[in-house]
C-alpha cells in the first residue's frame, strides 16, 4: 500500500520567512496530493492540492510542487505569519472512488514574530 | 464546500462501556466515508473505509469486532467503540468524499474519546 514520508517534523521560522515542507510517496499509481492544516483539537482543513498532471500550483502565499518521477511533492509558504503556525499534513491517494488518503506524519510549523 | 457533521465532539466513559460516534454528510451524498484515529501530536491513521450498504473494510491491525462501523445510508456512518479501554482514548475523526465529486476529502470535527 501507499506510504507517505514527511519532513521535517518540526519547523521554526521568523515571521516573513519562507517555509518548505517535503513529502515522498511510494505508490506510483497515486495521482492526488493534498495538503491539510490542522490546529490543535480541530479538524484538518484543506489548504491546497495538486494532481499528477500538474507540476506546480499556487494560491496566494502557498504553493505546491510535484515531481512524479522522483515521487515527491513539497509545500511552500512564503511571507509566513504567526497565524500560519499549525500542524501541516501531506497526503496521497490514487484518486479512485472509495480510496482513502494516506497521510504523512505531519510538520509542526511555528512562526515567531 | 461540503459539510461533514460529527457527534459527539467529546465523550468520557468508563472502561468496559461502548461509545457510538456519528458522522453525517449534511449537504451531499457520501457512498464512502473514512474513519481515522489520531493520537496526540501524531498523524491521522486510517482505521477503516465505510461503504454504504456493505461491510466496512478495515486496515491491518484494526479490530473489526472492537470498532463496529455501520453505514446504513448515503449520509450517515457510525463508529461504535465496544468495551472501551483506556488505550482506546484518542481523537476519532470521520471524513467523506462527495459521491461522483472527485478526490477531495471533507472532515468531520472529530470526537475526543477519553476512557477512564
Amino acid at each position: 500500500g501507499e506510504n507517505v514520508e514527511q519532513h521535517p517534523s518540526t519547523l521554526s521560522v521568523q515571521e516573513g520567512d519562507s517555509a518548505v515542507i517535503k513529502c515522498t510517496y511510494s505508490d506510483s499509481a497515486s495521482n492526488y496530493f493534498p495538503w491539510y492544516k490542522q490546529e490543535l483539537g480541530k479538524r484538518p482543513q484543506l489548504i491546497i492540492d495538486i494532481r499528477s498532471n500538474v507540476g506546480e500550483k499556487k494560491d496566494q502565499r502557498i504553493a505546491v510542487t510535484l515531481n512524479k518521477t522522483a515521487k515527491h511533492f513539497s509545500l511552500h509558504i512564503t511571507e509566513t505569519q504567526p497565524e500560519d503556525s499549525a500542524v501541516y499534513f501531506c497526503a496521497a491517494s490514487t484518486g479512485q472512488a472509495g480510496t482513502a488518503l494516506i497521510f504523512g506524519k505531519g510538520t509542526t510549523l511555528s512562526v515567531s514574530s | 464546500g461540503a459539510v461533514v457533521s460529527q457527534h459527539p465532539s467529546r465523550v468520557i466513559c468508563k472502561s468496559g462501556t461502548s461509545v457510538k460516534i456519528e458522522c453525517r454528510s449534511l449537504d451531499f451524498q457520501a457512498t464512502t466515508m473514512f474513519w481515522y484515529r489520531q493520537f496526540p501530536k501524531q498523524s491521522l491513521m486510517l482505521m477503516a473505509t465505510s461503504n454504504e450498504g456493505s461491510k466496512a473494510t478495515y486496515e491491518q491491525g484494526v479490530e473489526k469486532d472492537k470498532f463496529l462501523i455501520n453505514h446504513a445510508s448515503l449520509t450517515l456512518s457510525t463508529l461504535t467503540v465496544t468495551s472501551a479501554h483506556p488505550e482506546d482514548s484518542s481523537f476519532y475523526i470521520c471524513s467523506a468524499k462527495v459521491t461522483g465529486g472527485g478526490e477531495k476529502l471533507f472532515f468531520g470535527s472529530g470526537t475526543q474519546l477519553s476512557v477512564l
